[in-house]
This record gives structure tokens, C-alpha cells and sequence, in this order.
């Protein structure tokens, strides 16, 4: 079947301007976590969801960072005025569970470049 | 903390030879451990994964091992193949919250 779907697969913008970013998870599936890979770097954990509630967004770096998940499915992260540091691979995963009794499946992400 | 820490950050053997990869934890509420491969331009994927009431996990030419006394779990590739060249994460859950925290990964070269 169908995996989780990211989009736009990259994104070039400029520094200040804001942004949104796609995430289709697996049908079914209502755990969803965004997490942000730098260049050459682990996997940064930013915000779970369970449904379309967030029970953990200890991962935001800033109040420019959001997200929302809608009728327990697709999930925006947005990120206003874009910084240079913003630069890096954004990726979705979703589970039929959570993290912590099922395997988290991941799209292959945005990459965002702040210019 | 939730920290995981990987080695060896780069790993290059020849082909045919096994390679092994570290992690430890610090967290001992941890109780789930998948490993992760990642390929340039994708994603990760789950290649196998542990849970903390089992030592050892074997799929084909690769096997996962858990210590929880010491805290630290090792993935093992056998009969290493060129396709096996990637980045690959181990990870860990558990505790009070719900996230996977990743190590730093590690880059797989397979030599032909």
C-alpha cells in the first residue's frame, strides 16, 4: 500500500518568508511525529501526534515552529519568518500506535533550504 | 537522559565480511530498540527491532543483540553486500513519553 507522502519533496525560500510543509501518513495510522535532520546529523524529534491532538511538542526549537493535524490524518508544520539555521530535512513519520509498541514508517521528507 | 550514543560514526569493510555496529543508553525505563537504514535522498526504514524482554533478534544476514545490564544493543550485518552501503540509525523508546530518540547514525561503506 501507500506510504507516508511528503510534500513538496524540496523547497527553496527566502529568509523571512514563511513556509508549510505536507505530511500524508499511512492510512489508518495515528501517531504522527515530525522529526528535522541537519546535515550529517541523527534525527531531531520535534512534535507528536496522537490523533489530532499534540501531547508533546517539547521538540519546537521556537515559537516559530507549528503544527497541525486535522481529522486525524494529513499534518502541516509551518515555519514563520525562516532562518538560515531553518535549513535542513524535515521528516514525517507515522504508526499505528506510538513510538514506544509499533515501528514508526517515514516519508522521505522535505528538504528546505533558507536562502 | 533519553540520549543515545552511536559508534563508530563511519564504518568501511569489504564485502563479504560482517560488520557491527554500538549503542548504548542511559534511560532504563527503555524497553523498545529499532535499528534504522537510511539511503541518500530517502528516508529511513526499520531493518529489525528489539524489545527489552528479548536478547537477541536474527532476520537473515542481519541480527540485533541487547544487554539491558549494560545498557547498550549492537546490530550485526554478516555477508555484507554493496546494497548494504548507508547510513544507519539505532534507536530507542520507553519511559514516560512516546518519542524515538536516534543516535547519530553511522555510514556503511561495503568495498566490492
Amino acid at each position: 500500500g501507500a506510504g507516508v507522502s511528503q510534500s513538496p519533496s524540496n523547497k527553496v525560500t527566502e529568509k523571512g518568508k514563511d513556509v508549510e510543509l505536507r505530511c500524508d501518513p499511512i492510512s489508518g495510522h495515528t501517531a504522527l511525529y515530525w522529526y528535522r535532520q541537519s546535515l550529517g546529523q541523527g534525527l531531531e524529534f520535534l512534535i507528536y501526534f496522537q490523533g489530532n491532538s499534540a501531547p508533546d511538542k517539547s521538540g519546537l526549537p521556537s515559537d516559530r515552529f507549528s503544527a497541525e493535524r486535522t481529522g486525524g490524518s494529513v499534518s502541516t508544520l509551518t515555519i514563520q519568518r525562516t532562518q538560515q539555521e531553518d535549513s535542513a530535512v524535515y521528516l514525517c513519520a507515522s504508526s499505528w500506535g506510538d513510538a514506544k509498541n509499533s515501528p514508526l514508517h517515514f516519508g522521505n521528507g522535505t528538504r528546505l533550504t533558507v536562502t | 537522559g533519553e540520549n543515545v550514543e552511536q559508534h563508530p560514526s563511519t564504518l568501511s569493510v569489504q564485502e563479504g565480511d560482517s560488520a557491527v555496529i554500538k549503542c548504548t543508553y542511559s534511560d532504563s525505563a527503555s524497553n523498545y530498540f529499532p535499528w534504522y537504514k537510511q539511503e541518500l535522498g530517502k528516508g529511513p526504514q526499520l531493518i529489525i527491532d528489539i524489545r527489552s524482554n528479548v536478547g537477541e533478534k536474527k532476520d537473515q544476514r542481519i541480527a540485533v543483540t541487547l544487554n539491558k545490564t549494560a545498557k547498550h544493543f549492537s546490530l550485526h550485518i554478516t555477508e555484507t553486500q554493496p546494497e548494504d552501503s548507508a547510513v544507519y540509525f539505532c534507536a530507542r523508546s520507553g519511559g514516560s513519553n512516546y518519542k524515538l530518540t536516534f543516535g547519530k547514525g553511522t555510514l556503511l561503506t561495503v568495498n566490492p
